[in-house]
């Protein structure tokens, strides 16, 4: 079952650049998107909620693609400390599947 | 602080024996859950609690067993039926539960390393 799906990266990208990761669901009955971070050994963190019309927290910018069914992340100037795996996060409402179904996530590395 | 407190961090546990894996929020949520995490794997959901006194199977509830007696507390019992328990268990809590419509995050506690040997 493949319901949401994501490149597991790594994405290796020098100090200051700009990356875009995507995910694609496979349900169009999905309600509502996320992105969580996760750094190594350590539990997922909310990073932002994805809004029909797009968001942008500082550095970061979510969008939706309902139509093609698609969430993307972009972060802009990044720092070391962005180094993580980053989980795309799709909720389907109703039964066992309304719970949040996760990607298995992009690993970025930000190099000096 | 408002927060979602699991422990130990780390446990090892022989094979065949049964081992109570805590978790408890304070943050006055109703919904809670058990995830699993392996190596390069996503999470997967073991149960969820949207009220006290209720619960429901997740996709891999089997050797896996729960309650949900008080709000803020939420028990995970990994049987000696669970062929493969070693991983990485995380709880999590939110506001409702998922029969809720609208964006209703997920927050986590750090996790529970569980080996079995």
């Amino acid at each position: 079952r493949k319901e949401v799906e994501q490149d597991p990266g790594p994405f290796n990208v020098p100090e200051g650049a700009t990356v875009a990761f995507n995910c694609t669901y496979s349900n169009s009955a999905s309600q509502s998107f996320f992105w969580y971070r996760q750094d190594c050994r350590k539990e997922p963190k909310l990073l932002m909620s994805v809004y029909s019309s797009g968001n942008e927290d500082g550095r970061f910018t979510a969008q939706l693609n309902r139509a093609s069914q698609y969430i993307s992340l972009l972060i802009r100037d990044s720092k070391l400390s962005d180094s993580a795996t980053y989980l795309c996060v799709v909720t389907f409402y109703g039964g066992s599947q309304g719970n949040l179904i996760f990607g298995k996530g992009t690993k970025l590395s930000v190099k000096p | 602080d408002g927060g979602i407190t699991q422990s130990p961090k780390y446990l090892f546990r022989k094979e065949g024996q049964n081992v109570t894996l805590s978790c408890e929020q304070n943050l006055n949520h109703d919904a809670m859950y058990w995830y699993r995490q392996d190596p390069g794997q996503g999470l997967r959901l073991i149960y969820y609690s949207q009220i006290v006194n209720d619960f429901q199977k997740g996709d891999i509830a089997e050797g896996y067993s729960v309650s949900r007696e008080k709000k803020e507390s939420f028990p995970l019992t990994v049987t000696s039926a669970q062929k493969n328990p070693t991983a990485f268990y995380l709880c999590a809590s939110s506001i409702f539960g998922p029969a809720t419509t609208g964006y209703n995050e997920q927050y986590f506690g750090p996790g529970t390393r569980l080996t079995v040997t």
